[in-house]
């Protein structure tokens, strides 16, 4: 599987963009990135996913480095909402055709006042 | 709209006494799938399924079996419940493996404990 790397908290300021890094060095060609988020212990919540290109939804921005080995997550303007542990992760179909998201510890991202 | 639906919410076992998690989902996806998640840790892959009358285990499968009877319904079942099967369960269904956005959704959980 390919790791991802991310650090363990970050705190933003409400109303500021929240940058999100994470590093998938071993990444192959056709493996996806993708975003989760994880509020309180809820079930995780999709955000975005990209494969070479930058993508851009009504949640998020991500923007994938060239060589595809990093990439970061962008929240454009942070709430108090937006506090999560949000993952990075790299998307394996595994032999028998499951899907395999391979959940790291995260990033605890806490925005505060 | 329901989604993914997991029951019961919470759950106090005793070591030995067997249960059955519930998990349905109302939006005809081929693939679900069960994680595990124990504090401070990420989400691990127990079972999954990629279609009705196919399962096969993830990476923490023993203790565990499950079946896939329809579409719908991917029930969790704890033959003979462990303290080490403390944790909380999550269920998540997708719409299949040949499409490039392959989002999966997740249940609200189920925190088990088992004494």
């Amino acid at each position: 599987d390919a790791k991802t790397t991310q650090p363990p908290s970050m705190d933003c300021a409400e109303g500021r963009a929240a940058n999100l890094p994470c590093n998938h060095s071993t990444i192959s060609g056709n493996e996806y990135v993708y975003w989760y988020r994880q509020i309180h212990s809820q079930g995780p919540q999709y955000i975005i996913h990209g494969l070479k290109n930058n993508e851009t939804n009504e949640m998020a921005s991500l923007i994938i480095t060239e060589d595809r080995k990093s990439s970061t997550l962008i929240l454009p303007h942070a709430t108090l909402r937006d506090t999560a542990v949000y993952y990075c992760i790299v998307r394996l179909i595994l032999t028998g055709g499951g899907n395999k998201l391979t959940f790291g510890t995260g990033t605890q991202l806490k925005v505060e006042l | 709209n329901a989604g993914v639906t997991q029951t019961p919410k919470f759950q106090v076992l005793k070591t030995g006494q067997s249960m059955t998690l519930q998990c349905a989902q109302d939006m005809n996806h081929e693939y679900m799938s069960w994680y595990r998640q124990d504090p401070g840790m990420g989400l691990r892959l127990i079972h999954y399924s990629v279609g009705a009358g196919i399962t096969d285990q993830g990476e923490v499968p023993n203790g565990y079996n499950v079946s896939r009877s329809t579409t719908e319904d991917f029930p969790l079942r704890l033959l003979s419940a462990a303290p080490s099967q403390t944790s909380v369960y999550f269920c998540a269904s997708s719409q299949g493996q040949r499409l490039a956005k392959n989002i999966q959704y997740f249940g609200a959980g189920t925190r088990l404990s088992v004494l």
